[in-house]
């Protein structure tokens, strides 16, 4: 079965520090997606990507993060410079055009 | 986006069915109810979604009611795989963004 690729599963940083989280998203899916989950909290959408640029996003996603698909498998997302508050577990997510989004196992962000 | 109410936790013993509730009172005409879950460390998965009618899949059913202010996600045999955080979120049919509330935490037990 199909699945979405995230990598690393768990990357430490030290703050102020620039980290790229890269996913693979299922090959014929058109719609791309971040969220994050910080320790004990909910699922919050980061930014929503569709034919190679931002469709949409959240008000935590600000100057600091930008998104990008390099060479049409890959998906990353960028932080310039870290904060202690971006720890975090980072998921990806890709859906073809229908409801069903497909999650990837998340990348866990430990900023130090 | 509309909000949705869960209870925060739910027990239920293995292989019995459990019902999970899901208010949404303000449920506008074109919204979706999706229903996802999370096991333990790891991403969110999608179980199921339904606009008005009742729906079933392999992994479980969805009840909607006649006035759409309410669902019942039902799974008809629990198993101890099935312990998750569930969540129940409205949507437009359209691949937009998806936004969590606390769901409900179902524990099941031996």
């Amino acid at each position: 079965e199909p699945e979405v690729t995230q990598t690393p599963s768990h990357q430490v940083t030290q703050m102020g520090q620039e980290v790229i989280l890269r996913c693979v998203p299922i090959s014929n899916h058109l719609y791309f997606y971040w969220y994050r989950q910080i320790l004990g909290q909910k699922v919050e959408f980061l930014v929503s990507f569709y034919n190679n640029e931002i469709s949409e996003k959240s008000e935590i996603f600000d100057d600091q993060f930008s998104v990008e698909r390099p060479d049409g498998s890959n998906f990353t997302l960028k932080i310039r410079s870290t904060k202690l508050e971006d720890s975090a577990m980072y998921f990806c997510a890709s859906r073809i055009t229908g409801v069903e989004a497909f999650f990837g196992q998340g990348t866990r962000l430990t900023v130090v | 986006d509309a909000k949705t109410t869960q209870p925060n936790s739910m027990e239920s013993n293995e292989e019995e069915p459990v019902h999970l509730p899901c208010n949404h009172s303000t449920i506008s005409g074109t919204d979706y109810i999706h229903w996802y879950r999370q096991l333990p460390s790891q991403g969110p998965e999608y179980v199921i979604h339904g606009l008005t009618s009742n729906v079933n899949n392999r992994m479980a059913s969805l009840a909607i009611a006649e006035d759409r202010k309410s669902s019942t996600l039902i799974l008809h045999r629990a198993t101890l795989r099935d312990a998750a955080v569930y969540y129940c979120i409205l949507g437009s049919g359209s691949a937009r963004q998806l936004t969590f509330g606390s769901g409900t935490q179902l524990t099941v037990l031996p």
